[in-house]
């Protein structure tokens, strides 16, 4: 059975910080997502991963995927109150649903 | 990106009686669809993955005649909670791949039960 391990959960930073949320997972996948959640709201599509090595960026977050470790990470650079948010990461199964991680709850203080 | 649509976005019903919960996808054609349900403060829990005109297929725990699930089109998906109690509150979230974008998923914006 596929599980899908997120750390931290909870994740309080100042302002100008930069941190790294780790997402392992426990079986073989060639998808790897990470979404933004807000209080009340979806999710939002932040990156699509898809082959090992993956690297993307936007804005002060990026994402990466080592498929041999089983492990992505998204990092966030310079952190600014508007990325307070939970983040998921997920990861695709054979049947072309997902995995959730149980989300870090990112707070950013001024 | 492909838009999914959801609606209500939220629901206030009393024990009892049931709910239909609809997910469009607006640009595109989805023959798979999958529910979600998501408690405060939770991360996501699959239900069922929803095939355009067959069965879902539900996960394990997740009552079948509770959850009605029906994907009558390429575009529209529902989801009927019969009989609601009250620890059926939650939000209820669809989502679709866009068959023409490999590997994503499109999420709707989600429906709040509450269940009196």
């Amino acid at each position: 059975e596929l599980k899908v391990e997120q750390n931290p959960l909870f994740l309080s930073m100042q302002e100008g910080k930069n941190y790294t949320i780790y997402c392992n997972y426990s079986t073989t996948s060639d998808r790897l997502y990470w979404y933004r959640q807000d209080p009340g709201k979806s999710l939002e599509s932040l990156f699509v991963l898809l082959s090992n090595g993956a690297v993307k960026q936007e804005g002060r977050l990026m994402a990466s995927l080592d498929t041999k470790a089983r492990l992505s990470t998204l990092h966030i650079t310079a952190a600014v109150h508007d990325l307070s948010a939970t983040y998921f990461c997920a990861v695709g199964r054979n049947n072309n649903d997902m995995r959730f991680g149980a989300g870090t709850r990112l707070t950013v203080k001024p | 990106g492909a838009v999914v649509s959801q609606h209500p976005s939220r629901v206030i019903c009393k024990s009892g009686t049931s709910v239909k919960i609809e997910c469009r996808s607006l640009d595109f054609q989805a023959t798979t669809m999958f529910w979600y349900r998501q408690f405060p403060k939770k991360s996501l829990m699959l239900m069922a993955t929803s095939n355009e005109g067959s069965k879902a297929t539900y996960e394990q725990g997740v009552e079948k005649d509770k959850f009605l699930i029906n994907h009558a089109s390429l575009t529209l998906s529902t989801l009927t909670v019969t009989s609601a109690h009250p620890e059926d509150s939650s939000f209820y979230i669809c989502s679709a791949r866009d068959l023409q974008i490999t590997g994503e998923l499109f999420f709707g914006e989600g429906s709040r039960l509450t269940v009196l």
